[in-house]
């Protein structure tokens, strides 16, 4: 059974740097990709990014400069790093193995 | 990037009748290879998305039939028929087909 589990700090400091793991169960990372895709409050969905079932990496240009995604594969992790931020980035953070599967989401509130 | 319009923003369906959502992309969304990388999901409040339908026309495992989509390269319909009350949520088409991913702002349906 496939799941993803995003974990991290709920609350993170404007300027400061956030750090998310996904942890994944029932696919290996070297067979599919995993995008990272969040939601701000009450707005749509925005793909942040993916690491390729290879290893490569794609980021959305508008985060491309604040954004880093990378993989610990025998821990089973994708993990998401994002500096400089703002409150404009408090939102839902998903992790999906698109298109079929999503984790439950993590909130976090950027504060000023 | 590729803009997902979506239409209408709201719609309010009487139960047990049908809806139809519009969604259409800035660019072609068919591939050389024949397949058409447009998807749908369904977020109920509080939960993550959930997928509808994939590569335009194809149902996702455990996804009623009364959901369907269609379309051609740049303009999709997906259609709800005898709509139920666990149809409740908010719609979003998305294309896969190049980065970034990116997904129309979203239909709400709710019930009369």
């Amino acid at each position: 059974q496939v799941q993803l589990k995003e974990s991290g700090p709920g609350l993170v400091q404007a300027s400061e740097t956030l750090s998310l793991t996904c942890t994944v169960s029932g696919f290996s990372l070297t067979s599919y990709h995993v995008s990272w895709v969040r939601q701000p409050p009450g707005k749509g969905l925005e793909w942040m990014g993916r690491i390729r079932s290879g290893g490569s990496t794609d980021y959305n240009s508008a985060l491309k400069s604040r954004l880093s995604i990378s993989r610990d594969t025998s821990k089973s992790q994708v993990l998401l790093k994002m500096n400089s931020l703002q409150t404009e980035d408090t939102a839902i953070y998903y992790c999906t193995s698109p298109p079929h599967y999503w984790g439950q989401g993590v909130m976090v509130t950027v504060s000023s | 990037d590729i803009v997902m319009t979506q239409a209408p923003l709201s719609v309010s369906v009487t139960p047990g009748e049908s809806a139809s959502i519009s969604c259409r992309s800035s660019k072609s969304l068919l591939h050389s290879n024949g397949i058409t990388y447009v998807y749908w999901y369904l977020q109920k409040p509080g939960k993550s998305p959930q997928l509808l339908i994939y590569r335009m026309s194809n149902l996702a495992s455990g996804v009623p039939d009364r959901f369907s989509g269609s379309g051609s390269e740049t303009d999709f319909t997906l259609k709800i028929s005898r709509v139920e009350a666990e149809d409740v949520g908010i719609y979003y088409c998305g294309q896969l087909l190049e980065n970034p991913y990116t997904f129309g702002a979203g239909t709400k349906l709710e019930l009369k």
